[in-house]
């Protein structure tokens, strides 16, 4: 099952933005929803954003998230040292009944 | 609080079997879908399998179809993976999280179960 494709790393100074982009195909982003999770270093994943743009309980509104197609995309605004962590997107597969991850991307704050 | 927690997991020889647990408190567990994601060491996180509410939709990633049986005992809030025929790309971080509206709306982990696969 191919993995949802994603940068494998972004950076930017503190209290800048940064955009995490995630593409698949019609089969899986083009008609299911997207979620996106924050992983912290040894710690399990956390959602951040589900059903495409909602954010998850406590996730503050520096995170937002969109799809367009065949695409999604996570931004996050005024960036944190906090905010250091691998991110990744997430959606069902129609055609393969499965689900599936994006490769993950590591965002580092400068 | 709502909480999932895994035990089970271990060392064993490629070709071994192994049954992962994961307990459920905190919600209603005959409720929600359940799923199993694995995560190798140092590598992305991967899907393993889901389990629907009353075990009536039971889906698997093609890297574990045939070897790997998901079930689950609602009475107890409990979910399990038995895991046959392991093999050494099989070692990894065993997640249980529970789907939140759809599938792959994972909003509740566990702390994971290692499973190490190796002679």
């Amino acid at each position: 099952q191919s993995a949802l494709t994603q940068p494998p790393s972004v950076s930017a100074a503190p209290g800048q933005k940064v955009t995490i982009s995630c593409s698949g195909r019609s089969s899986n982003i083009g008609n299911n929803y997207v979620s996106w999770y924050q992983q912290l270093p040894g710690a399990a994943p956390k959602l951040l954003i589900y059903d495409n743009t909602k954010r998850s309980s406590g996730i503050p509104d520096r995170f937002s998230a969109s799809k367009s197609g065949t695409s999604a995309t996570l931004g996050i605004t005024g960036l944190q040292t906090g905010d250091e962590a691998d991110y990744y997107c997430a959606t069902w597969d129609s055609s393969l009944t499965a689900g599936v991850f994006g490769t993950g991307t590591k965002v580092t704050v400068l | 609080e709502v909480r999932l927690v895994e035990s089970g997991g271990g060392l064993v020889k490629p070709g071994g079997s192994l049954r992962l647990s994961c307990a459920a408190s905190g919600f209603t567990f005959s409720s929600y879908i359940i799923n199993w994601v694995r995560q190798a060491p140092g590598k992305g996180l991967e899907w393993v399998s889901s389990i629907s509410a009353s075990s009536n939709y039971i889906y698997y990633a093609n890297a574990v179809k045939g070897r790997f049986t998901i079930s689950r005992d609602n009475a107890n809030n409990s979910l399990y993976l038995q895991m046959n025929s392991l093999r050494v790309e099989d070692t990894a971080v065993y997640f249980c999280a529970r789907g939140f509206l759809t599938v792959t709306n994972f909003d509740t982990w566990g702390q994971g179960a290692l499973v190490t696969v190796s002679s």
